[in-house]
Formats: C-alpha cells, structure tokens, sequence
C-alpha cells in the first residue's frame, strides 16, 4: 500500500521568501506529525495534528511556521521570510490514531529545504 | 528532561559482528521507547520498540534491552550484516499525550564485509 508521501522531494529557495511542503499521510490515518532534521541530527518535533486541528504545535520555533490540515488529511507546512537556518530536511510522519499503546509513526522521505 | 541521549554517534563493526547503541533518559513519564532505522535520503523506519514493563523484547537479530532503574535502553543488532549499515536513532513517548517523539541524536553504523 501507499505510504506517506511528501512533496517536493527538495526545495531551493532564497532567504526572505515563502515555502509550503506538503504531507500525504498514509489512507485513514488521523494523527499526523511534523519533524525537522538538521543534519546529523536526529528529528525534533515541530507539530501534532489530531483529524483537522492541530493538538499540539509546542514545536514550532516561532511564528514564520504555520501548518494546516483542513480537511483532516493532507496537510501543508509553511514557512515566512524563510532564513539560512531553516535549511533542513522536513519530515511528515503518521499515526492510526492517537492513543494507541504503541504509537507507531510511519515516516515520509522528507522535503530538503535549502535555504540560500 | 525532555533528552534522550544516544552513543556513540559513530560504529563501525566487521560482517558478523554485534552491534551495540546505548540511550539514556530523565524523563520517568516516558513509556515507549522505539528504535528507528534511517537509510539515506530516506524516512526513518520503525525496527522495534519497548514498553518499560519488560526488560528485553527479541525480534529476529534485533533486541532491545531495558534498564528501568538506570533510565537506560540498549539496541543489540547481532550478526551485523553490511545491508544493516544506517543511522539508528533511538526515541521515547507518553503513551496517552500528543504522541511526539523525542529522538535522541543518531548513530550511523557501518558493517564491514
């Protein structure tokens, strides 16, 4: 079956301008998530989605960050007056639902974003 | 609190080896702790994971053991072949919250022929 997939695979921009990334998670699951990954680093949580809304966005570095799922599905990050140090590969994962006792997360490839 | 921390950042083992990744924790309320495999350009991959209430769960040559007390758990890939080469990232979660997943920082491990 299809995974969760993320487009575009890589994304060259220049700082100062708007991105959007967006995050196909597997059919039917609920809960979706957003990491990001800097290089040699590990992935460090930016924000939660539950169906539509957004549970938990704790991880969101400031306010150029913004995500959306409006209709509990597809769902797209955005990113403000992009800087250098967004430069990162953007990870999208889900979830059957939350609260489940093993919270599986089945990850996409990720977007590269390059942040010139 | 929120830490997870992983080592060594970097191993090496010949074709037929054990390897061996350590994490430790501080957070008491975590209760999940997953291992992920990432090859590159790639999604990290769940490969096992563990609930606190057993000391060792088994899958196949991959073990995980679990030292409540120490707040440390271990990865045990045994018989380590080359197509194991990847970054294994360890992690930890409340079941019941949001669900994120605290990574620790990675450890890319190479087998040798």
């Amino acid at each position: 079956g299809a995974g969760v997939s993320q487009t575009p695979s890589n994304k060259v921009t220049e700082k100062g301008k708007y991105v959007e990334l967006r995050c196909d998670p597997i059919s039917g699951h609920t809960a979706l998530y957003w990491y990001r990954q800097s290089l040699g680093q590990g992935p460090e949580f930016l924000i939660y989605f539950q169906g539509t809304g957004a549970a938990d966005d704790s991880g969101l570095p400031n306010d150029r960050f913004f995500a959306v799922r409006p209709e509990g599905s597809v769902s797209t990050l955005k990113i403000q007056r992009t800087e250098r140090g967004d430069s990162a590969v953007y990870l999208c994962a889900s979830s059957p639902r939350r609260g489940l006792v093993y919270n599986e997360q089945f990850f996409g490839p990720g977007t590269r974003l390059t942040v010139l | 609190q929120q830490q997870v921390k992983q080592s060594p950042q970097s191993l090496i083992v010949q074709k037929g080896g054990i390897s061996i990744i350590n994490c430790a924790y501080e957070n008491t309320a975590f209760d999940y702790f997953p291992w992920y495999q990432q090859f590159p350009g790639k999604g990290p991959a769940l490969l096992i994971a563990i609930r606190p209430d057993v000391s060792e769960k088994k899958e196949g040559r991959f073990t995980i053991s679990f030292n409540k007390s120490a707040k440390q758990f271990s990865l045990h890939i045994m018989d380590s072949q080359p197509g194991d080469s990847a970054t294994y990232f360890c992690a930890a979660d409340i079941s019941g919250n949001t669900g994120k997943l605290i990574f620790g920082q990675g450890t890319t491990l190479q087998v040798k022929p």
